[in-house]
Order: C-alpha cells, then sequence, then structure tokens
C-alpha cells in the first residue's frame, strides 16, 4: 500500500526559506520510471505543479518558480524534501506531495493529505 | 507555457450526464488525466491517459480526447460526484507538468 504525508511548518514569514518533507512508503524511489512530485493549492483556487524528482534523481521544475525551488530524494529514508526560498503571502497554500508511478503516464496516482502553508509575518 | 482550460461550473440534476471540457492546443496529441477533489480532501485521479479507470473508479466516469479539447463524461449522476475536477498533462516540449483550470460540479 503505497502512503505519502507531507510534513513541514504550517507558518512562514515573508522572505524567509522554508522545506517541506515528504515521506512515503509502500514504494522505492530506486525503481526505473517512478517520480514524486510537489503540487501546491491556494485556498480555493486551483492545482500548481511545482517540482518532480525521478527515480534516477533527474529534476523538473515549474519554469515560474524555478529560481525558488529545489527539490532533492534521500533513498535511505525514503523521503523527498522541497526547499522553496523568498517566501511570500501569496504562497499560502496546502501543498501535496505525489507518486507517479511511470514515465510512460505522466499522472499522479497516490497523493498525500497535503499540509497548509500560511505565509504571514 | 502551456495552458489547460476549464469551465468554472458545470451543473447537473441526479441521474442526468455531466461533460467538463479541458482546452489546450493540440491536446489530442497529448495523454490527458482527470481528478476529482472533495472538500478538504486531497486530489483522485478518476481517469488517466485519456480514458483509462483506475481500479475502483465507476464506469460511470468515463474520458474522450481529439483536436484541442479532452472531456470527461460523468454518466447517471450521484450527489456524490458533487466535487471540484481538474484536468493535468504532461508538456513533453516543455518537459513540465500542467493542471487545468478546474471545474466545480453542482448535482442539483
Amino acid at each position: 500500500q503505497i502512503t505519502l504525508k507531507e510534513s513541514g511548518p504550517t507558518l512562514v514569514k515573508p522572505t524567509q526559506t522554508f522545506t517541506l518533507t515528504c515521506t512515503f512508503s509502500g514504494f522505492s524511489l530506486n525503481t526505473g520510471g517512478v517520480g514524486v512530485g510537489w503540487i501546491r493549492q491556494p485556498p480555493g483556487k486551483a492545482l500548481e505543479w511545482l517540482a518532480l524528482i525521478y527515480w534516477d534523481n533527474d529534476k523538473r521544475y515549474s519554469p515560474s518558480l524555478k529560481s525558488r525551488l529545489t527539490i532533492t530524494k534521500d533513498t535511505s529514508k525514503n523521503q523527498v524534501v522541497l526547499t522553496m526560498t523568498n517566501m511570500d503571502p501569496v504562497d499560502t497554500a496546502t501543498y501535496y506531495c505525489a507518486h507517479q508511478y511511470s514515465s510512460s503516464s505522466r499522472h499522479f496516482d497516490y497523493w498525500g493529505q497535503g499540509t497548509l502553508v500560511t505565509v504571514s509575518s | 507555457s502551456y495552458v489547460l482550460t476549464q469551465p468554472p461550473s458545470v451543473s447537473v440534476a441526479p441521474g442526468q450526464t455531466a461533460r467538463i471540457t479541458c482546452g489546450g492546443y493540440k491536446i489530442g496529441g497529448k495523454s490527458v488525466h482527470w481528478y476529482q477533489q472533495k472538500p478538504g480532501q486531497a486530489p483522485v485521479v478518476v481517469v488517466h491517459d485519456d480514458s483509462d479507470r483506475p481500479s475502483g473508479i465507476p464506469e460511470r466516469f468515463s474520458g474522450s480526447n481529439s483536436g484541442n479539447t479532452a472531456t470527461l463524461t460523468i454518466s447517471r449522476v450521484e450527489a456524490g460526484d458533487e466535487a471540484d475536477y481538474f484536468c493535468q498533462v504532461w508538456d513533453s516540449n516543455s518537459d513540465h507538468y500542467v493542471f487545468g483550470t478546474g471545474t466545480k460540479v453542482t448535482v442539483l
């Protein structure tokens, strides 16, 4: 059974750098084709893809946020970490991590419960 | 960057058919995935790769994709289908993932 869970601060001050951790089970990020992505959703708004890391450590970032994002993985801990710099109130959102099972079908079949991050002074 | 456009809302009576569109340039050449999101919950994929249903998703959910429009069809709509629905593609040109603007389905 695949599960993912996001953890990190729920309140961040403007200009700060924040880090979210996705801890997963039920799959290995060493398996060919597998990826873990980060998606966010501001309150009442649409989903926005942020970043994805593949089993081979290849990484992709949203073009609009690329300069502020870093995604890494620790396969020994079954974790994927997202770092975002220079936080702003518009970054207030629920942040999800999600599993992609194959490069041949690039959708997210399992999602974490999400964590609401509020950016405020 | 690639843009996916959905109608903000669709209303449908119970037992009727709801059709949710997702417009994008030559989207027919891409694989489209659809997610259902109920209030306070994470999204759940209901259709992937244009028309495939994950196990556990009712046959009432189906998808099609051609030209510049992909469509999610919900047949025999039930009250429990009331949710937000998002389409998603992987844009091979940029190697990025894109979500649609989202559609709120209301069951009258």
